[in-house]
């Protein structure tokens, strides 16, 4: 079966720090990946998503970055952090078929920026 | 373009009582639907996905959603709310193209009060 793993899980860190948290999935091939954020009491937003190795959509302009190195690993990074990136990151995949697969949500990661 | 809306960013029931979780969704491309469910702290697991074929369609823990072309709406529904429900409920819609992310909903937090 397809599982998908995401680090750490909480993270706490200091203004104009850089930033790197990762996602790998594991028992699929050529999966769908995609890195979100939820800001305290919001709903989801879109950051970043990836149909391929190399192959990254930027969906918010922001201070943020992703890279997909490898077919089932997604990395979302930053150069210096800012206080308004705080929040919860959710990375999440989906089979590479069809709009009528849905995506499965790893267990995110509470970033603090202090 | 997609869009979801969820009528009521708070519901609150009884424990025993109906849950209703409104779902609205706009799509370009007949639509595959999704309920997601959050509880707190935790990524977003899957509840129950509408493709095609029954439009009334059964998830996990007791919730069932119906899809409504007409009212283009696809409702969340449970008969007797339990204390365990309470967490916040994502409805989404499938994108226009295989090669893109679903569009979430705002998300409704539902309370259950004993």
């Amino acid at each position: 079966s397809q599982t998908i793993h995401q680090w750490p899980a909480t993270l706490v860190q200091p203004v104009g720090s850089p930033l790197s948290l990762e996602c790998t999935v594991e028992g699929t091939s050529n999966p769908n990946l995609y890195w979100y954020r939820q800001a305290a009491g919001r709903g989801l937003q879109l950051l970043f998503y990836s149909v391929g190795i190399g192959q990254i959509s930027s969906e918010v302009p922001q201070n943020l970055s992703a890279s997909r190195p490898q077919d089932r690993q997604f990395i979302l990074s930053s150069k210096k952090l800012l206080l308004s990136d705080s929040g919860f990151y959710l990375c999440a995949w989906s089979p590479d078929g069809g709009r009528n697969q849905p995506q499965h949500f790893g267990d995110g990661t509470r970033l603090s920026i202090l | 373009a997609q869009s979801v809306t969820q009528l009521g960013s708070h519901v609150s029931v009884s424990e025993g009582a109906l849950v209703l979780l409104r779902c609205n969704y706009s799509s370009s491309v007949p639509p595959y639907l999704f309920w997601y469910v959050q509880y707190p702290n935790q990524g977003l697991q899957l509840l129950l996905k509408y493709t095609t074929g029954a439009t009334l369609v059964k998830g996990i823990n007791g919730f069932e959603a119906e899809f409504k072309k007409s009212e283009t709406s696809f409702h969340l529904t449970k008969p007797s709310a339990h204390m365990s429900d309470a967490a916040e409920y994502f409805c989404a819609v499938s994108p226009d193209t295989g090669r893109r992310a679903l569009t979430f909903g705002s998300g409704t937090r539902l309370q259950v009060q004993p």
